[in-house]
């Protein structure tokens, strides 16, 4: 199975500070990278895929970029709804294994 | 508006069985991969398995196989999961999702919470 990354495991940031988060796969998985934002108490919700583009409705702050093993996810200007916990997604290889997390707070 | 709802999850003893319902609306259910993934506390989320358009072929990851059963109901819009000689390890809230292309997971439903325990 491919092995998902992510640096780091839990960060500190303020409204309007720009938020950088690191995935790593333990293969190369070409641009097959989904990112997930999910809130206290919720379900996960699909923010980018295919490593840089968003998903209908996501706010144009967050941008994804990277190919083969590694990859970010950036907020431009953190905003309130945003404080979240955020998991990359390989999605090259069954079984499409996530990342352990990033909690924003 | 796509709508996934879950339900059945419940206190089960290891060893028991429960099955899982996932009604879905707002899309035509029949046309669209489905998938089942768990959130355990501590294990972050794992996909358990998906189910092609028609049910005519289900596929599992190996901490499932042989034990959860993936099926549907195309005629009530209705997702199934059969789990069986569950254990402690199971615990979690169970997600079903409309699987977009080959793991893209949206929406997800609201989870339904499986709790294995003596």
């Amino acid at each position: 199975d491919i092995q998902m990354t992510q640096s780091p495991s839990s960060l500190s940031a303020s409204v309007g500070d720009r938020v950088t988060i690191t995935c790593r796969a333990s293969h190369s998985i070409g641009d097959r990278l989904n990112w997930y934002q999910q809130k206290p108490g919720k379900s996960p919700r699909l923010l980018l895929y295919s490593a840089s583009t968003l998903q209908g409705g996501v706010p144009s702050r967050f941008s994804g970029s990277g190919s083969g093993t590694d990859f970010t996810l950036s907020i431009s200007s953190l905003q309130p709804e945003d404080f979240a916990t955020y998991f990359c997604q390989q999605s090259v290889d069954f079984p499409g294994n996530f990342g352990p997390g990033t909690r924003v707070d | 508006e796509v709508q996934l709802l879950e339900s059945g999850g419940a206190l089960v003893q290891p060893g028991g069985s429960l099955r899982l319902s996932c009604r879905a609306s707002g899309f035509t259910f029949s046309k669209f991969l489905m998938s089942w993934v768990r959130q355990a506390p501590g294990r972050g989320l794992e996909w358990l398995s998906g189910i092609a358009p028609g049910g005519e072929s289900a596929s599992y990851a190996d901490y499932v196989k042989g034990r959860f059963t993936n099926s549907r109901d195309n005629s009530k819009n209705t997702l199934y999961l059969q789990m069986n000689n569950l254990r402690v390890e199971d615990t979690a809230v169970y997600y079903c999702v409309l699987d977009l292309s080959g793991f893209r997971f949206d929406p997800w439903g609201q989870g339904t919470l499986v709790t294995v325990s003596s």
